[in-house]
């Protein structure tokens, strides 16, 4: 079973509008860390936002918002007042157990495009 | 704050040669993990060094190796490259500060190997 799932292959949203880009996932550990990532055209892949598994409250980050229903095993990431400049790809990805050198899952990714 | 830096950018080799890549994590991060992100799909983990030792590997052969340095900077080496060796290979740097808490990665650029 895949660890992480993203089924959005592509989303379009219009500039200024908010928009939720979906991700599920799959662990049977208590404890795991959750992440968004942003990898635009040029590649590099940039942390928007993290959320623990036994975090009580949704992780927030300026715009970036990370809806997490537990229960659901799901961490969909929430964009507000989308700007030109969030059209990207955009990863899910989690880290399962309390070591470190456990690798992280990445789904495979949402295409972004903010339309003007 | 320097970033997490990789050479070379874009790099052209030929099936059965060996490659060597290379990362300088980001200022104060300790840990180094590498990924293989082949076109449309998301980043596969590697393996992550720590304090010069690997710390864990994902489902990658032996021709697969790495190292760091006491500065922290990392090499990835592939040996006997395969035309599906050809993908974006992304660098990511952590402080792990023992013990283990899900802490984010900072990537680098990556390095876009194309093997023919």
């Amino acid at each position: 079973a895949q660890k992480i799932t993203q089924t959005q292959p592509g989303m379009f949203v219009q500039e200024k509008e908010a928009v939720t880009l979906d991700c599920t996932y799959d662990t049977s550990d208590q404890s795991y860390g959750l992440f968004w990532y942003k990898q635009p055209s040029s590649g590099e892949m940039i942390f928007l936002i993290y959320q623990g598994s036994y975090d009580e409250q949704n992780a927030t980050e300026g715009r970036y918002s990370l809806n997490f229903q537990k229960a659901r095993k799901s961490a969909n990431l929430v964009i507000s007042a989308s700007q030109l400049g969030d059209s990207a790809m955009y990863f899910c990805a989690m880290r399962e157990g309390l070591n470190t050198g456990n690798q992280f899952y990445f789904g495979t990714g949402t295409s972004l495009t903010v339309i003007p | 704050e320097t970033g997490v830096t990789q050479s070379p950018t874009h790099l052209i080799k030929t099936r059965g040669q060996q490659v060597t890549l290379r990362c300088s994590s980001q200022s104060g991060h300790n840990t180094v993990s590498w990924y293989q992100q082949a076109l449309g799909q998301g980043p596969q983990f590697i393996f992550q060094y720590y304090r010069e030792e690997e710390n864990g590997r994902g489902n990658f052969p032996p021709r697969f190796s790495g190292l760091q340095f006491p500065n922290y900077s990392s090499e990835l080496n592939v040996n006997a490259l395969e035309l599906d060796d050809s993908a974006l290979y992304l660098c990511a740097s952590s402080s792990t500060r023992g013990g283990g808490s899900s802490y984010e990665q900072y990537f680098g650029p990556g390095t876009r190997l194309t093997v023919t």
